[in-house]
């Protein structure tokens, strides 16, 4: 069964360093977005993709904060400067028709940890 | 309350048991989704309810919705073992772009 894959499973990285998640969306899928979760709390909406530019974004979503879909398969997350509070779990996810038609597929999620 | 949230916060019970979580929003909705998540992995989803419809079944699942009092209710029926996790609702709401709001989840903890 197609899934999306993401790496690296968990990153430690020092406050300030740039980091770069990576996923693979299901080969069919159109609409791709990160989702990020703190430890404990609930799954928040970071940024979505669609036709090679972003559709709609958060508040998190700040200047610290970029997507990008450099090779057709993979789909990037890359925060420029961490700050401690970037630390969760980020969460990618992919649909065929957007959200409005139906459910999201998630990968299993990259963890960050920011020192 | 905030937009999908989620009661109880957790429920204990034993293997062949019924769970019944439930899911409360505050705006007008396309659609309501319920998510799994076992701990630590990413978010599996388990049904889709449109806002014109009332009840739905998968399998041992059973998803309401009332739209008139903003809530939605998931309902395990004879649970198991297997299925202790966390459960999330998530809402698309009209005038939204379409990005999914999520509660804080329910942990269901079926003790074997």
């Amino acid at each position: 069964e197609p899934e999306v894959t993401q790496t690296p499973s968990h990153q430690v990285t020092q406050m300030g360093q740039e980091v770069i998640l990576r996923c693979v969306p299901i080969s069919n899928h159109l609409y791709f977005y990160w989702y990020r979760q703190i430890l404990g709390q609930k799954v928040e909406f970071l940024v979505s993709f669609y036709n090679n530019e972003i559709s709609e974004k958060s508040e998190i979503f700040d200047d610290q904060f970029s997507v990008e879909r450099p090779d057709g398969s993979n789909f990037t997350l890359k925060i420029r400067s961490t700050k401690l509070e970037d630390s969760a779990m980020y969460f990618c996810a992919s649909t065929e028709q957007g959200q409005r038609a139906g459910e999201l597929f998630f990968g299993e999620g990259s963890r960050l940890t920011v020192l | 309350s905030q937009q999908g949230e989620e009661d109880p916060q957790a429920l204990s019970i034993q293997e062949g048991e019924n769970a019944t979580m439930n899911c409360s929003y505050k705006t007008s909705i396309n659609n309501l989704q319920w998510y799994r998540q076992n701990s630590g992995r990413g978010l599996v989803h388990l049904i889709l309810i449109r806002s014109n419809e009332r009840e739905k079944h998968s399998g041992r699942l059973r998803v309401t919705l009332d739209t008139s009092k903003k809530s939605s209710s998931l309902l395990i029926t004879a649970s198991r073992a297997a299925d202790t996790a966390s459960y999330f609702c998530a809402t698309d709401a009209r005038g939204s772009q379409g990005n999914l709001i999520f509660g804080k989840g329910t942990k269901l903890s079926v003790k074997p």
